[in-house]
């Protein structure tokens, strides 16, 4: 079965362009987490659905981010302007009645 | 926010020594998640631990729920060389919250 699929693997892209990071969840799963790693800070929630409902976005950094997930097997992470800051590691995990969660792969992404 | 504390940051070892870490909490957790990540990938569990006192096994790897409900340890014996990675706790607060706080990590380097 397939795991936790997120696309693209590697993003660059220059500062004030608008970057859309994607996830496909586990399916069967109810609950999809996004996550935020960088060295500084490690790893951290910015949002989580449960059911397609976003129910906690207190983790996201600013208004430039947003999250949407239409349907239960999809779900975006949108940076719109992107600032070298944004510069990190985003993951996407999933999970079954919130307990154990399974991360994606993640995507690097660079903003020069 | 909670913070967990994990410890220690980097371990230097042998191959075939036996290994263990720890995590601790500023508040009482629920659930504690270990997980491993290597260069490149998302993190994987390892091991879930839903109750307090609780030990879980799997493979040369033993978690154990702390009974105050604040801190989890985790250990390996007999380690070999593709242990190596880095080790994150996490847990989920008793308040109900769904997503996980994150430990810094602990990075496991193994000298053959």
């Amino acid at each position: 079965d397939a795991g936790v699929i997120q696309s693209p693997r590697h993003e660059v892209t220059e500062m004030g362009q608008e970057v859309t990071l994607r996830c496909k969840p586990i399916s069967g799963h109810d609950y999809l987490f996004w996550y935020r790693q960088t060295m500084m800070r490690g790893l951290e929630l910015l949002i989580y659905f449960n059911n397609n409902v976003p129910i906690d976005d207190s983790g996201m950094p600013e208004d430039r981010f947003s999250a949407k997930m239409p349907n239960a097997s999809f779900s975006t992470l949108k940076i719109q302007p992107s600032e070298p800051r944004d510069s990190a590691v985003y993951f996407c995990a999933s999970s079954f009645r919130g307990y154990e969660q399974y991360f994606g792969p993640g995507t690097r992404l660079t903003v020069t | 926010g909670q913070q967990l504390n994990q410890s220690p940051q980097s371990m230097f070892i042998q191959e075939g020594e036996d290994v263990s870490m720890n995590c601790t909490s500023s508040s009482i957790f629920n659930t504690w998640l270990w997980y491993k990540q290597e260069p490149g990938e998302g993190p994987v569990l390892l091991i879930a631990l839903y109750k307090a006192g609780e030990l879980t096994s799997n493979g040369r790897l033993t978690a154990q729920f702390g009974i105050t409900r604040k801190d989890s340890f985790l250990n390996i014996s007999a380690s070999i060389p593709s242990d190596v990675g880095i080790y994150f706790c996490a847990g989920r607060d008793l308040g109900g919250a769904d997503g996980l706080t994150f430990g810094k990590g602990t990075h496991l380097i193994i000298q053959p």
